[in-house]
């Protein structure tokens, strides 16, 4: 099947600095997601890409989904302590959706 | 609304043991699944449902039945538990597209299994 591969595995940054996370694969999606995770909660949607080559901002967050469909970038600008958590990218293909393995921020104020 | 629902939150079963776990969603989603998630490998489906009387296995189904008779909830069974099925379980849903697919996720159900 699917194998997404995200990275870095873990982030530890400076308030206030920028961060960049990716995810690539092997197969093509037609969706790109990225989600956050905070500790014993679920994962909720940070921004959705649904076209190759788009690029959407929600806030101080940007991502871009890739021309080769195969692979999806996240970048936080600024960041505060409250980005802190796990990132995970999802790609999705019909009814079937994958996840990276995700990458674990920690900001340091 | 209260989104996704899952109970219970907390699950200690003995390796045979069966059990249940409850998912529900007060949104009227057509579309609803279940993911593992164990640590370092994120997310993997191991069933979904499409609506009311259809069910699908995704990337890990084995060891694992579901059912779905009303569009509200989808429940996951552990037939026979092993340990090797020692997780956090999350049950998600959302409205079907053609291309959409932006999951609600539940709280999560994290089972132990000895």
């Amino acid at each position: 099947g699917q194998q997404l591969n995200q990275s870095p595995q873990s982030m530890f940054i400076q308030e206030g600095e920028d961060v960049s996370m990716n995810c690539t694969s092997s197969s093509i999606f037609n969706t790109w997601l990225w989600y956050k995770q905070e500790p014993g909660e679920g994962p909720v949607l940070l921004i959705a890409l649904y076209k190759a080559g788009e690029l959407t901002s929600n806030g101080r967050l940007t991502a871009q989904f890739g021309i080769t469909r195969k692979d999806s970038f996240l970048n936080i600008s600024a960041s505060i302590p409250s980005d802190v958590g796990i990132y995970f990218c999802a790609g999705q293909l019909s009814n079937d959706m994958r996840f990276g393995a995700g990458t674990r921020l920690t900001v340091k104020p | 609304n209260a989104g996704v629902t899952q109970t219970p939150k907390f699950q200690v079963l003995k390796t045979g043991q069966s059990m249940t776990l409850q998912c529900a969603q007060d949104m009227n989603h057509e579309y609803m699944s279940w993911y593992r998630q164990d640590p370092g490998m994120g997310l993997r489906l191991i069933h979904y449902s499409v609506g009311a009387g259809i069910t699908d296995q995704g990337e890990v189904p084995n060891g694992y039945n579901v059912s779905r008779s009303t569009t509200e909830d989808f429940p996951l069974r552990l037939l026979s538990a092993a340990p090797s099925q020692t997780s956090v379980y999350f049950c998600a849903s959302s409205y079907p597209h053609a291309t959409v697919r932006e999951q609600f996720f539940g709280p999560g159900t994290r089972l132990t299994v000895l």
